[in-house]
């Protein structure tokens, strides 16, 4: 299995729901991420896992909430998100190797969020 | 910090004709570039990354420290080709920083 699954493809939600956007990958990575892409611009990073800890979270507020269950597993938790949270969550992963050097990123298809 | 600039959002050539995306980057250690591509309702995926030195699919793309520039590069390009294109820096954190991107369009 060369892929990153992502579910759900698609997630309609209001601003006092909760709800996670799983991400799943059996290439047996141990570094794990979040991006935020909105329409038309690039992904930027949210939050980096390397052996299922967290080691980099880009000031991102806390409404989101990164986890990661075991080395296959990334979940992003969800609660009381705005409107402008509206974008594509891409996940992806990569091998970590000798003095953690990172090797290239696997993207998953992403989860389109809309926040009404 | 980081940066990586994508001066042209939208890149137009006839089939046949050949293609160069420019990017260039900002850092003072040493980088580590990539460009990732993004066909459209697919996902985005990795092209080439400089320290493989490989064509894939046709381009290349070549480091330059003196210039800072990492473009990519394809002597005739194919309607194919036609896809969203992302320059990429990792520094020494373990992620990227993308371009803005540069949408090719390959006319026949």
């Amino acid at each position: 299995d060369t892929e990153v699954t992502q579910t759900p493809k698609h997630l309609v939600m209001g601003m006092t729901n909760k709800k996670s956007l799983k991400c799943e990958q059996h290439m047996g990575h141990r570094a794990m991420y979040w991006y935020k892409q909105k329409a038309k611009k690039p992904p930027e990073l949210m939050f980096v896992y390397s052996y299922e800890k967290l080691s980099i979270n880009e000031s991102v507020p806390s409404r989101f909430s990164p986890e990661c269950p075991n080395s296959s597993l990334l979940n992003l938790h969800l609660h009381a998100l705005q409107p402008e949270d509206s974008a594509l969550y891409l996940c992806a992963s990569s091998q970590v190797g000798r003095g953690g050097r990172i090797y290239e990123q696997y993207f998953g298809p992403g989860t389109r969020l809309t926040v009404t | 910090a980081q940066r990586v600039t994508q001066p042209e959002k939208l890149l137009s050539v006839f089939k046949g004709a050949p293609v160069e995306l420019k990017c260039n980057y900002s850092y003072s250690g040493s980088p580590e570039l990539f460009w990732y591509v993004q066909y459209s309702r697919q996902r985005l995926q990795l092209l080439l990354r400089h320290i493989s030195r490989e064509s894939i699919k046709g381009f290349t793309a070549d480091l330059n420290k003196g210039e800072t520039s990492f473009h990519l590069k394809k002597p005739f390009a194919q309607e194919e080709d036609s896809a969203m294109y992302y320059c990429a820096l990792r520094t020494g954190r373990r992620a990227l920083t993308f371009g803005s991107g540069t949408r090719l369009q390959v006319q026949p």
